[in-house]
């Protein structure tokens, strides 16, 4: 079974200041990592994924995220942050065999302030 | 093709009643998949399909859930005896078994409210 955890629910940030979003993961086989956006009663989009190679992995909007097996983390940064960031942000885990079924975190609440 | 598609977007209804809700994936995408996301949570997994096998359920998904892919392209999850607790938004995504991309693409959800 696999498990993400996103310990904080809800992080405010001056806008242009930098951010973190922390991830921690379980699992017992080997597994692919994502970051995925919600906006406001929207779906969820895609902002970066690690599946192999590189540990530091860059996506959309000037987010990356390093992956950390030592630490079974994954966490999503930004050295500057803009109103427009503000949304719902999920990691999520899946296994590297099989389907593309995901479990996801409980999410982190990023709110910009002017 | 502009991405997955659900409908309807938002359904209210009265205890008891049941609702449908469809999913068209992106076209040339074999799989499909279901989540129900509940306020203030991350998406929980129901149910995904192959083509129109259904290859995995999970144990949320009761007797009055029930998911179909007959042809292999559109979906649809009816909830039958909808209770308050069935009040969530329910998120379907697609993608392609073959390739290394194992990216999933979400629709923009169906709310429910069972009022």
């Amino acid at each position: 079974a696999q498990s993400v955890t996103q310990l904080d629910s809800q992080v405010p940030v001056f806008e242009e200041a930098p951010v973190e979003l922390r991830c921690n993961y379980s699992s017992s086989v080997s597994v692919y990592l994502f970051w995925y956006v919600q906006y406001p009663n929207q779906g969820l989009q895609l902002l970066l994924k690690y599946l192999s190679g590189s540990t530091l992995v860059k996506g959309i909007n000037g987010f990356e995220a390093e992956f950390n097996k030592s630490q079974t983390s994954f966490h999503l940064r930004k050295p500057s942050v803009h109103i427009s960031d503000t949304a719902e942000y999920f990691c999520a885990v899946s296994n590297n065999f099989g389907n593309e079924k995901l479990t996801f975190g409980t999410g982190t609440r990023l709110t910009i302030i002017p | 093709d502009t991405g997955v598609s659900q409908d309807p977007r938002h359904k209210i209804t009265k205890r008891g009643q049941n609702v449908t809700f469809r999913c068209d994936p992106i076209s040339e995408h074999n799989r499909l998949y279901w989540y129900r996301q509940t306020l203030g949570q991350g998406p929980e997994f129901l149910t995904y399909f192959q083509n129109e096998a259904q290859l995995e359920k999970s144990r949320l998904l009761s007797d009055r859930f029930s998911a179909e892919r007959p042809k292999g392209s559109f979906s649809t999850l009816e909830i039958q005896r909808t209770e308050q607790g069935d009040s969530a938004m329910y998120l379907c995504a697609s993608s392609l078994s073959e390739g290394t991309h194992r990216e999933l693409f979400f629709g923009e959800g169906s709310r429910l409210t069972v009022l």
